[in-house]
């Protein structure tokens, strides 16, 4: 059974850091990998899709990278903006393939 | 413009009072599937359904129902709602199979069950 593991919890930086969250699961028998951000009270929205042939994919000021020999996954967000405060999420297939997992989020905060 | 979107947005109700929550997507998907989200348990899946008329468990289906009649409307029945199954709901869809398509997921329902 798939887990997945999402550290910090909460991560609180200065407007304008690059900050990385990190991502880990325990099947590595994965071929995408996805990212999610949520905003309080409201639903997810995706970010990113990452395919394991790709390795990474950017969007805009977010790169994420996929290594599923380790078992991790990392969100680069260059530039930190207070809009950017929010919980990101990553989520893995499950073993039948046909449910996502999900990691608890990290709660990311960019003081002004 | 492409969305998922679900009602009622906020509930209140008492213990064993069935309730139905809508679920609607406007993008021609196949899957669709349902979330709950709880304080340190993290987003947990409830049911979802590959097509019209295919349902499957996920994690956490206990005292939840669903029908795919259609292939736009999944919407989650409870028949006896407890007061653990007060959480946050959401509802998602993705063109085929969650795990590899993008997810579109809905704006979330707040349920308490007193």
């Amino acid at each position: 059974k798939q887990e997945v593991t999402q550290i910090p919890a909460a991560l609180s930086v200065p407007e304008g850091e690059n900050l990385v969250l990190n991502c880990s699961f325990t099947d590595s028998a994965i071929y995408n990998l996805q990212w999610f951000r949520q905003d309080p009270g409201k639903g997810l929205t995706s970010l990113l899709l990452i395919q394991s042939s790709q390795r990474e994919q950017t969007s805009g000021r977010l790169n994420a990278s996929l290594d599923k020999s380790s078992g991790r996954s990392t969100l680069y967000i260059a530039a930190s903006q207070p809009g950017d405060s929010a919980t990101y999420l990553c989520a893995a297939p499950s073993g039948s393939a046909r449910q996502l997992t999900f990691g608890s989020g990290t709660q990311l905060t960019v003081l002004p | 413009e492409a969305q998922v979107t679900q009602n009622p947005r906020y509930l209140i109700t008492v213990t064993g009072k069935k309730l139905t929550v809508t679920c609607s997507q406007n993008m021609n998907h196949e899957y669709m599937s349902w979330y709950r989200q709880d304080p340190g348990l993290g987003l947990r899946q409830i049911y979802y359904s590959m097509n019209v008329e295919v349902t499957d468990k996920g994690d956490v289906p206990e005292g939840y129902k669903v029908s795919r009649k259609e292939k736009r409307n999944f919407p989650l029945i409870l028949e006896s709602p407890s007061p653990n199954q007060t959480s946050l709901y959401f509802c998602a869809s993705s063109l085929f199979r969650a795990t590899t398509y993008e997810q579109y997921f809905g704006p979330g329902t707040r349920l308490t069950v007193t």
